[in-house]
């Protein structure tokens, strides 16, 4: 079966540090991954999604960026990191061929705290 | 630009009763999903319901229902015999009709937070 894990679970961090976030899928190949970030009040925004190592896509500007070394590898980082960065941080694989449900499998989240 | 609302920002329901979870979508897509995720909490978001736009009967999952009405463009979420364990937010989704790869991206509401009371 298909799992995915995300660590740490909880980081606070100074401003102007640098951030590393990972994401692992296990039990699937060629997922399309993704991270969001989950605002009280407003919802889950997608920040970046990736069909393939190598290949990201931005859907908003920001100070962040990610990573795909490997297959089932996402990485999200930051150079130095700013107050507005702090937040609840949700990595999602799925199904990356035609015929998959377009259903999201989550993991456990990261809660950054920017100080 | 596909969005997606959810005006409850919190709700309330005694154990055993039924609560109707609103949402209601815009779009100018005719091929789409609609998807229903609840995240307990401190633990992972899963799926709860999933309804495919071309398909005229409503989604059903044990106590879990939706009522699907294309034309206005609504998507609630009933929970029938509520449990303490159906305590959660709750977060309406939408997703643009795909073929594979990179277009399955999920648009997420703002959430509403269900308490189930004993």
């Amino acid at each position: 079966s298909q799992t995915i894990h995300q660590w740490p679970a909880t980081l606070v961090q100074p401003v102007g540090s640098p951030l590393s976030l990972e994401c692992t899928v296990e039990g699937t190949s060629n997922p399309n991954l993704y991270w969001y970030r989950q605002a009280a009040g407003r919802g889950l925004q997608l920040l970046f999604y990736s069909v393939g190592i190598g290949q990201i896509s931005s859907e908003v500007p920001q100070n962040l960026s990610a990573s795909r070394p490997q297959d089932r590898q996402f990485i999200l980082s930051s150079k130095k990191l700013l107050l507005s960065d702090s937040g609840f941080y949700l990595c999602a694989w799925s199904e990356g061929l035609a015929g998959g449900t377009g259903e999201l499998f989550f993991g456990e989240g990261s809660r950054l705290t920017v100080l | 630009a596909q969005t997606v609302t959810q005006s409850q920002p919190e709700m309330s329901v005694q154990e055993a009763e039924t609560v109707t979870l609103s949402c209601t979508y815009d779009t100018s897509e005719n091929n789409y999903y609609l998807f229903w995720y609840k995240q307990p909490p401190s633990r992972q978001m899963i799926l709860v319901i999933r309804q495919e736009a071309y398909k005229q009967q409503n989604a059903t999952e044990n106590r879990f229902s939706v009522n699907f009405q294309k034309a206005a463009k609504s998507f609630s979420l009933k929970i029938s015999d509520s449990q303490l364990g159906d305590t959660a937010m709750y977060f309406c989704a939408f997703m643009k009709d795909y073929y594979g790869g990179a277009t399955n991206k999920l648009i997420f509401g703002t959430g509403t937070l269900l308490a189930v009371q004993p």
